[in-house]
């Protein structure tokens, strides 16, 4: 979804080095999200925030940070790479609508490769 | 733990209806069930979504079992463009937890 943009697509990194990965959107949503996919594997939730203020761990949060600078930005640090965090990272925005429900659109996805 | 269970694959004829199921059989009251798809490693699409009633918009129909513990998702005239991992989710409505399992891997085949 071109609202859903994800910077960069792709990264080759070494271990120990700190990336970030950033994540806009233009819905105007409220909601953002950070996931990351492994081969073969469904979706993992790492971090969400539901507005500028809020930050909330997901499933897997550990050896990853995000800042929420804006309603439109929310970037996935990884302060010291490892292999074993090689993936898909997904961004995905979300605004709870009349009714409660709470659609998730994502981005394009960075594809992360540490060595 | 993912709450729903789906088929690891399956295939469907190109122009033929495909038919997606999936058990939610301990779906609480105000859980809605929620479909997504994934072609190759884009970003999930959303598809569809309900709570009660059967739903249809211009990419697919639900259909959500009286009892709320199965539905199915329909592509009535799969192209080789549906090609890709559907996965069935129930969340809550605020939705924090989505929950990605495996999902279905769909095959549309010539």
């Amino acid at each position: 979804d071109a609202d859903v943009t994800q910077t960069p697509r792709n990264r080759i990194t070494k271990t120990g080095k700190r990336i970030m990965l950033e994540c806009s959107q233009t819905k105007g949503h409220d909601r953002m999200y950070w996931y990351r996919q492994d081969p073969g594997l469904g979706l993992r939730l790492i971090y969400y925030s539901f507005d500028v203020k809020d930050i909330n761990k997901g499933e897997i949060s550990d050896g990853y940070s995000v800042s929420r600078q804006a309603q439109a930005k929310f970037s996935l640090s990884l302060e010291s790479a490892i292999p074993n965090q090689t993936a898909l990272y997904f961004c995905a925005t979300s605004d709870l609508q009349f009714g409660g429900t709470d659609t998730q659109y994502f981005g394009p996805g960075t594809r992360l490769t540490v060595l | 733990d993912a709450k729903t269970t789906q088929p690891t694959s399956m295939d469907c004829a190109e122009g033929r209806a495909a038919n997606l199921p999936c058990n939610h059989s301990t779906i609480s009251g105000n859980e809605y069930v929620y479909w997504y798809r994934q072609i190759h490693s884009q970003g999930p699409q959303y598809i569809i979504h309900g709570l009660k009633n059967n739903e249809t918009n211009e990419m697919a129909s639900l259909i959500i079992t009286e009892d709320r513990k199965s539905s199915t998702l329909i592509l009535p005239h799969a192209t080789l463009r549906d090609t890709a991992v559907y996965y069935c989710i129930v969340i809550l409505t605020h939705g924090q937890n989505f929950v990605f399992g495996p999902g279905t891997r769909l095959s549309v085949l010539p």
